[in-house]
């Protein structure tokens, strides 16, 4: 079975403290992407990584940065937390398929709380 | 932009019996459709993956149908039991126009299955 491996459960961070989260997969996907999900919005995508040291900005990108330096890892940065980020952050890889069988595998997810 | 809609945005059925969840999508341009299960304060478990070649697709009690010429998804549970109580995401998976792969979420359907 493939695992995703969120490095924290729940975190409890001060504003203006840099953040980093971290994400490992054991499948050697080359795809892997990072999703904040808030009440009442839904999951929305914030960077991912299709190859090792490339990235690509998701739909909120602002205020995060990702580092991908292994394959098998994928960091999510807050380089200055603020209480606006207070969000449960999901990460989730894949592999590249061919006829639309790319089947996305999710972590259990990091509850962040910025104070 | 795609947008994907999951009506009702909650659920209550007593155990046993069948139900029916509905997804809706603005662009029928899709390459595949997913949909996961969530349970509270979790990660996304897929459940099923149809390809935009594909009419439906069956796990177990689980049958998720596709049209894509209406923008619509169905996921069908049969016989719902407790352990069925989650909240049912639906996703639409596209390719951007720089190729990567890309999911966007419903904003779920929350099921109640009543013993």
């Amino acid at each position: 079975d493939v695992k995703v491996t969120q490095s924290s459960r729940y975190l409890v961070k001060r504003t203006g403290e840099k953040v980093f989260l971290e994400c490992v997969q054991d499948m050697d996907h080359e795809n892997m992407f990072w999703y904040r999900q808030d009440p009442g919005l839904g999951l929305r995508l914030i960077y991912f990584s299709y190859d090792v040291k490339m990235k690509e900005k998701g739909d909120i990108p602002e205020g995060y940065s990702v580092s991908r330096e292994k394959k098998e890892r994928f960091s999510l940065i807050l380089e200055s937390a603020s209480t606006n980020q207070t969000s449960m952050y999901l990460c989730a890889s894949s592999f590249p398929g061919q006829g639309g069988n790319e089947k996305l595998f999710f972590g259990s997810g990091t509850q962040l709380s910025v104070l | 932009k795609q947008e994907v809609t999951q009506i009702p945005a909650a659920l209550s059925v007593p155990e046993g019996e069948n139900l029916v969840l509905n997804c809706s999508f603005t662009d029928s341009a899709i390459y595949n459709l997913q949909w996961f299960r969530q349970d509270p304060g979790k990660g996304l478990t897929s459940l099923l993956l149809i390809q935009s070649s594909q009419r439906e697709q069956t796990s177990g009690r689980l049958n998720a149908s596709l049209d894509k010429s209406s923008g619509r998804s169905t996921l069908y549970i049969a016989a719902s039991q407790p352990g069925d109580s989650a909240t049912y995401l639906c996703a639409v998976g596209e390719y951007s126009g720089a190729g990567s792969y890309q999911l966007t979420f419903g904003k779920g359907t929350k099921l109640s299955v009543i013993p």
